[in-house]
C-alpha cells in the first residue's frame, strides 16, 4: 500500500519562528487533508487540499501531486500552534483507503 | 451546528465488559467511520458506513461491530473489551463515500484493564 512519510517527527520552535512541514507520499492520491492534534487530543481540520496551494491566516499548504509531496507552511508560529500535525491521503483508484501520517510533533516555546 | 459528536469522552472497562461508542453528526453526511488512534501509529480504521445501510470493514475490525442506525449516527460495539482495545477512538464523517473533507469527533478514551 502506499506509504506516507512525514518529517521532521519533532520539532521544537520559538515562538515567533516560521517552519515547514513536510508530507511525501508513495503514490498517486486523490485526496489530501492536514489536520492539527492539539494537546487535549483534539483532530482539528486544517487544508483539504489535493493540489495546489490555499492559505488560512498563519498557515498555508501546498500540495504537489506530481511529486508526490504537501507542505504544510506555518508563519510567526504561536504556543497554541503546539501539538501534532498529521497529513492524511486517499489512494488513486482505492477510494476507501485512507493513510495517515505518523505525524509532526510541534513544540513551540514562549 | 455541533458537527460529530462523540460519547462518552472518557471510560474505563473491565476484560470481558461490553460497551457501545456513540456517534452522531449533524451535517447530513453520507459517509461516516470508526478510527483508533494508539500512541506513535497515527490513525487506523476499523469499519466505516458509506451510507445509511451499509456497513464494511476497515483495516482493524476484529473485536467490534457496528451499526448505521439512521444518517446521523453511528455506533461502535465492542462485545467483549480486551487490553489490546485500549485506546482512543475517533469517529469521521464525510459528504460522500470515498475520503472527500473529513470533520472528526472529539474522541473517546477507553481504558480496558
Amino acid at each position: 500500500g502506499i506509504q506516507v512519510e512525514q518529517s521532521p517527527p519533532d520539532l521544537i520552535l520559538q515562538e515567533g519562528a516560521n517552519s515547514t512541514l513536510r508530507c511525501n507520499f508513495s503514490d498517486s492520491v486523490n485526496n489530501l487533508q492536514w489536520f492539527h492534534q492539539n494537546p487535549w487530543g483534539q483532530l482539528i481540520n486544517l487544508f483539504y487540499i489535493p493540489s495546489g496551494t490555499k492559505q488560512n491566516g498563519r498557515l498555508s499548504a501546498t500540495t504537489v501531486a506530481t511529486e508526490r509531496y504537501s507542505l504544510l507552511y506555518i508563519s510567526s508560529s504561536q504556543t497554541t500552534d503546539s501539538g501534532v500535525y498529521f497529513c492524511a491521503v486517499v489512494e488513486s483508484g482505492g477510494y476507501q483507503k485512507v493513510t495517515f501520517g505518523t505525524g509532526t510533533k510541534l513544540q513551540v516555546i514562549p | 451546528n455541533a458537527g460529530v459528536t462523540q460519547t462518552p469522552k472518557f471510560q474505563v472497562l473491565k476484560t470481558g465488559q461490553s460497551m457501545t461508542l456513540q456517534c452522531a453528526q449533524d451535517m447530513n453526511h453520507n459517509s461516516m467511520y470508526w478510527y483508533r488512534q494508539d500512541p506513535g501509529m497515527g490513525l487506523r480504521l476499523i469499519y466505516y458506513s458509506a451510507s445509511e445501510g451499509t456497513t464494511d470493514k476497515g483495516e482493524v475490525p476484529n473485536g467490534y461491530n457496528v451499526s448505521r442506525l439512521n444518517k446521523r449516527e453511528f455506533s461502535l460495539r465492542l462485545e467483549s473489551a480486551a487490553p489490546s482495545q485500549t485506546s482512543v477512538y475517533f469517529c469521521a464523517s464525510m459528504v460522500r463515500e470515498g475520503w472527500t473533507e473529513a470533520f472528526f469527533g472529539q474522541g473517546t478514551r477507553l481504558t480496558v484493564v
